[in-house]
């Protein structure tokens, strides 16, 4: 398996542009969370999916951020307009079902630079 | 909101010397797991601790879960220069939601 797959890897933009990131969960995984990890803030979950369904999106910071997940093999992650603040590492993970204690899979992140 | 807070925030240490990391919570901890994250990677999972007391080894690495189930540490004995990168505590709350410690940074001199 393949593992998580994040695309791009790396994202330089100037702020006020269009900013999306993508995201391929591991194959039979139905539980998808992104997160967004700085230094000041550690590891913050902005997003959980359950079988392609938004259940908690409190992390969410405000109305430029939002997540998308037509189907179980693909999510995406859009930040409209981006703003200097939102450089970060922006980390997507998933697992299998929906009890608390499964190991949660990352994906190697999009290194995001909003200029 | 619940604190998951990490102890100490950075640690460097020579190399063959132990390390330890402390993971702190406000409230009860459900499930405890734990992560490695290397310099420019990603968040690896390393182990979980369920019950109250539990005590699991891998190799060099012992996880423990506290009595009161409130904090949990991780201990390296004789630290390798691959044992570099940051540890993270996660706990599940009972539900989906992980909420991450501080982590602690691990650099190891050789």
């Amino acid at each position: 398996d393949a593992g998580v797959i994040q695309s791009p890897r790396h994202e330089v933009t100037e702020m006020g542009q269009e900013v999306t990131l993508r995201c391929k969960p591991i194959s039979g995984h139905n539980s998808l969370f992104w997160y967004r990890q700085t230094m000041m803030r550690g590891l913050e979950l902005l997003i959980y999916f359950n079988n392609n369904v938004p259940i908690d999106d409190s992390g969410m910071p405000e109305d430029r951020f939002s997540a998308k997940m037509p189907n179980a093999s693909f999510s995406t992650l859009k930040i409209q307009p981006s703003e200097p603040r939102d450089s970060a590492v922006y980390f997507c993970a998933s697992s299998t079902g929906t009890r608390s204690y499964n190991e949660q899979f990352f994906g190697p992140g999009t290194r995001l630079t909003v200029l | 909101g619940q604190q998951v807070m990490q102890i100490p925030q950075y640690q460097h240490v020579q190399e063959g010397e132990d390390f330890t990391t402390y993971c702190n919570s406000s409230t009860t901890l459900s499930n405890i797991q734990w992560y490695k994250q290397r310099p420019g990677g990603h968040p690896v999972f390393l182990i979980q601790l369920v019950k109250s007391g539990e005590v699991k080894k891998q190799k060099r690495l012992t996880f423990q879960f506290g009595e009161a189930k409130k904090n949990s540490s991780l201990h390296i004995t004789a630290t390798q220069t691959t044992d570099v990168g940051t540890y993270f505590c996660a706990d599940t709350s009972g539900t989906y939601k992980y909420i991450f410690g501080t982590g602690t940074r691990l650099k190891v001199l050789a």
